[in-house]
């Protein structure tokens, strides 16, 4: 009865590389995100989609490409993996934009060689 | 530009000793002020909403309030399995509705 799910929960892969992380919820909830967490514990958004449709961009690089298939599916697709791109991504979901809980996945730690 | 600092970073207590966690935000206009706890290895999870100044939540040993300015995490008398690192963030009016600022979070060890 997981509410939001992630997988994979670790993932070591070498730079330059391509990887996707899967989050899915089962909350009923129309609004999704991802958020990178640093080493310092530092929590920054990234992307957030209503139903479907991108409506935060942080300006994070155009490797990292999210794609919601559905409302209950967010992944993020990350290209030619950098250094710097190791940190734990967390995905989120809320009930739509006008309810500002959200409620967080376990994680997936990502370390690039 | 919207801000959010917590203190202090680490905070050890005796099991039983209250204290207080602190978040100061600056933004351009407050639409709520969030606070989760987050166990290690784990996600953050959802503690409270506060959205307007005098307000207070509880929750089990935790009570939150919240001035113009900033937000305080009381703890009375802490046990063991509070030991986490708490999160505050904020969410401003203005710009995308549903984006979080969070601060960095306090470390908090409870030990008994």
């Amino acid at each position: 009865d997981t509410a939001v799910s992630q997988t994979p929960k670790y993932l070591v892969t070498q730079m330059g590389n391509d990887k996707s992380i899967k989050c899915e919820q089962n909350l009923g909830h129309d609004t999704m995100y991802w958020y990178k967490q640093d080493s310092k514990k530092f929590l920054k958004i990234m992307f957030s989609y209503n139903n479907k449709e991108l409506i935060i961009n942080e300006t994070v690089p155009n490797r990292f490409s999210p794609k919601s298939p559905d409302k209950a599916h967010l992944n993020l697709h990350i290209n030619s993996l950098e250094l710097g791109d190791s940190a734990v991504y967390f995905c989120a979901s809320s009930l739509g934009l006008t309810t500002y809980e959200q409620y967080f996945g376990p994680g997936t730690r990502l370390t690039v060689t | 530009e919207d801000q959010v600092t917590q203190s202090p970073e680490a905070l050890r207590l005796q099991e039983g000793e209250s204290s207080s966690l602190n978040c100061s935000y600056t933004v351009s206009g407050l639409r709520g002020l969030f606070w989760y706890r987050q166990d290690p290895g784990k996600g953050p999870e959802f503690l409270f909403t506060l959205y307007s100044a005098g307000e207070e939540k509880e929750k089990e040993r935790l009570k939150a309030t919240l001035t113009k300015k900033e937000s305080f995490l009381h703890i009375t008398a802490p046990k063991p399995e509070d030991s986490a690192t708490y999160l505050c963030a904020v969410q401003a009016r203005g710009g995308a509705t549903n984006k979080l600022i969070f601060g960095t979070g306090t470390l908090l060890a409870v030990q008994p």
